[in-house]
Formats: structure tokens, sequence, C-alpha cells
């Protein structure tokens, strides 16, 4: 299986920061890589699909980049309802799709 | 905007089959592929496996031999069979529907609890 590392597990930051979320993937991924937000006793909301292309409805405050093994979801301008868990997850063809561990975004 | 709704037994003895229904509603389970994830208690995500509309599956390997997808277009909905479970097996069972290669619509979340 591909092996998904997001770093760090957990940040604590401000409403108003810039925060950035880092995903490693094993082997190569292309642009397979996809960000999802949990917040606690919810379920997963998709947030961004092939690296860069926002999901129906997410804020442009939310980006993402990178190619290959080395991903970023960039939040600029945090807002109070951004404070959850994120999670990168790759679907390159032919794989298990896995999941990072995840990183909780927390209030300072 | 389709919405997806989980519906399972909650709690599950050691050893037995748990079957979980995702009823797809405001659209089609006749088109997309369509998808069950877990997350055990505190944990990551983890992609179970997925059925098309037509009945083509992929499962994850690691539960491949313990795991059986179906889809009911005349009902709007797919299920879930897992057997000989284990308290390993507790966790929320999730349904989500693939679009470009991610999932765009999630359920709610079933908790699927096994004890006996």
């Amino acid at each position: 299986d591909i092996q998904m590392t997001q770093s760090p597990s957990s940040l604590s930051a401000s409403v108003g920061d810039r925060v950035t979320l880092t995903c490693r993937a094993s082997q190569s991924i292309g642009r397979y890589l996809n960000w999802y937000q949990q917040k606690p006793g919810k379920a997963p909301k998709a947030l961004i699909y092939a690296v860069s292309s926002l999901q129906s409805g997410v804020p442009s405050r939310f980006s993402g980049s990178g190619s290959g093994t080395e991903f970023t979801l960039t939040i600029n301008g945090l807002r109070p309802e951004d404070f959850a868990t994120y999670y990168c997850q790759q679907s390159y063809i032919d794989t298990t799709f896995t999941f990072g561990g995840g990183t909780k975004v927390e209030v300072k | 905007q389709v919405q997806l709704q989980e519906s399972g037994p909650g709690l599950v003895k050691p050893s037995e089959t748990v079957s979980i229904t995702c009823s797809v509603i405001d659209g089609s389970v006749s088109s997309f592929y369509w998808s069950w994830i877990r997350q055990s208690p505190g944990k990551t995500l983890e992609w179970i496996g997925y059925i098309s509309y037509s009945g083509i599956t992929k499962y994850n390997p690691s539960l491949k031999s313990r795991v059986a997808m179906s889809v009911d277009t005349s009902m709007n909905q797919f299920s879930l069979k897992l057997t000989s479970v284990t308290a390993a097996d507790s966790a929320v069972y999730y349904c989500a529907r693939h679009w470009s290669s991610s999932w765009d619509s999630w359920g709610q979340g079933t908790r699927v609890t096994v004890s006996s």
C-alpha cells in the first residue's frame, strides 16, 4: 500500500492566520491527492480533489498544491469554522486508496 | 444535492456478519461508483471497497476475504456485508460517492460495535 504521512499531527493557530499542512506519499502518486475536513462526530467533508481543485461550495481561502510525493493544503485567513482535523487521501490508479493520519488544527 | 443515509445494526456479536445499507436520496445509484469507508475510534479513515452501479467491485486487500458489496438499483441503495467480525471491526462506517477520483458526498455514518 502507498503510505500517506501528514505533518504536523496537530498545530495551534489563531483566527486570521495562514496555515499550511503537509502530506507526503511513500511513492509518486502524480496528482491523485485529495483533502478532507472532519469535525468531531461528523462525517468527513470533501475540500479539494486532484491536488488543487476545490469541491463545490468550498471557500477560496482553501488551496492545495504539490505533485509526485509532496503536497500541501493552505488555509489563508483561518476562520472559526476551520478548526477541525484535515486528512489527505491518495487515489492513485490500481492501488488501495489510503488516508494520512490527519492534522488537527486547534485554537491557540 | 445527493444525500446518503447509512443504516446498520449498531451492535454485533463477535464472529457474526454485519450488514449495512446506504440509501441514495435525491440522486440515483445508477450512476457513479460508491464506496464504504470506516473509522475506528480515535483513528484515521480506512477504505473498505467500492461498487459500481453495474456491480463492479474492488475491495481493500486487507479485508477482501470478509467483504461483499452489492447494489440494488430498484431500491436506490447499496450494501456492505462484513463477515466474522471482531472487536477490531468496531468503527463508524461511512458510505460515499466517487467523483473525479475522490469522494464528494458522504453519509453521516453508522456506528458498529462488536461485543458479546
